[in-house]
C-alpha cells in the first residue's frame, strides 16, 4: 500500500523564480494538505484540497497556489520565491473528515538562494 | 495566543523512565487531538489521537485529554533511545492545527 509520495526531495531555486511541488495521497485517500515547515518550528497549514478545489487556507499569501487532479494528487505553486520560503514542504493526505490524521509524504526541501 | 501551545524543550529523561509531554489548545469547539513524532530530517509520523476526556492506552504510549482545561498530554513509559525525538501536538478544527513540538531526549 502506497503511502504519500512527494517530489522532488530537494530543490534550489533563485530568489524570485517560481516553483512546482507534486504530490501523490495515499490509496484510499481524498483530501491533500500542504504543511511548510520551518527548522525548529511546527508545521504551518497552507491550504487543503478536495474534490479539486481549496477548500481551506492558512495564513499564507496569495504567491503560494495549488491543484488537485481528479486522481486526487495535488501541486502546490510558489511564486516569486523569497529566501524566507526556504523550507521542508510537506504534504499530508487523509479521508474527507480527517478526523483520524492525516498521513504525511517525507517532505521537498526548498531552498532558496 | 498561539492556537496550540507547547514547550519547545528539550526535555530529558533517563532510560526506563516516563516522559510526560503536553500541550493546551485555545479553541475550544476543537473535537480531535493528535500526536505525532518526527526524527530530525523526518516527517512526522502519528502516534495516537483522542477524542474523549480521559486517557487512552497504545503500548507504552498514553493520550490524556482535558477538555475543561484545554489540555491534552502524552506519557511514555520505558523511554527508550530510540524514542528521542520531537512530538508535536495537533489539533483538528476543520485542518490540523500544530504546536512547535517538544524535542525529547532520552538519555541511556
Amino acid at each position: 500500500d502506497a503511502g504519500v509520495t512527494q517530489s522532488p526531495t530537494h530543490l534550489i531555486k533563485t530568489r524570485g523564480q517560481q516553483v512546482t511541488l507534486r504530490c501523490s495521497p495515499k490509496s484510499g485517500h481524498d483530501t491533500v494538505s500542504w504543511y511548510q515547515q520551518a527548522l525548529g518550528q511546527g508545521p504551518q497549514f497552507i491550504f487543503q484540497y478536495y474534490e479539486e478545489e481549496e477548500r481551506q487556507r492558512g495564513n499564507f499569501p496569495d504567491r503560494f497556489s495549488g491543484h488537485q487532479f481528479p486522481n486526487y494528487s495535488s501541486e502546490l505553486n510558489v511564486n516569486a520565491l523569497l529566501l524566507g520560503d526556504s523550507a521542508l514542504y510537506l504534504c499530508a493526505s487523509s479521508p474527507r473528515t480527517g478526523n483520524y490524521g492525516y498521513t504525511f509524504g517525507s517532505g521537498t526541501r526548498l531552498t532558496v538562494v | 495566543q498561539k492556537e496550540v501551545e507547547q514547550n519547545s524543550g528539550p526535555l530529558s529523561v533517563p532510560e526506563g523512565a516516563i516522559a510526560s509531554l503536553n500541550c493546551t489548545y485555545s479553541d475550544r469547539g476543537s473535537q480531535s487531538f493528535f500526536w505525532y513524532r518526527q526524527y530530525s530530517g523526518k516527517s512526522p509520523e502519528l502516534i495516537m489521537f483522542i477524542y474523549s476526556n480521559g486517557d487512552k492506552e497504545d503500548g507504552r504510549f498514553t493520550a490524556q485529554l482535558n477538555k475543561a482545561s484545554q489540555y491534552v498530554s502524552l506519557l511514555i513509559r520505558d523511554s527508550q533511545p530510540s524514542d528521542s525525538a520531537t512530538y508535536l501536538c495537533a489539533v483538528w478544527v476543520g485542518a490540523l492545527t500544530f504546536g512547535s513540538g517538544t524535542r525529547l531526549q532520552v538519555q541511556p
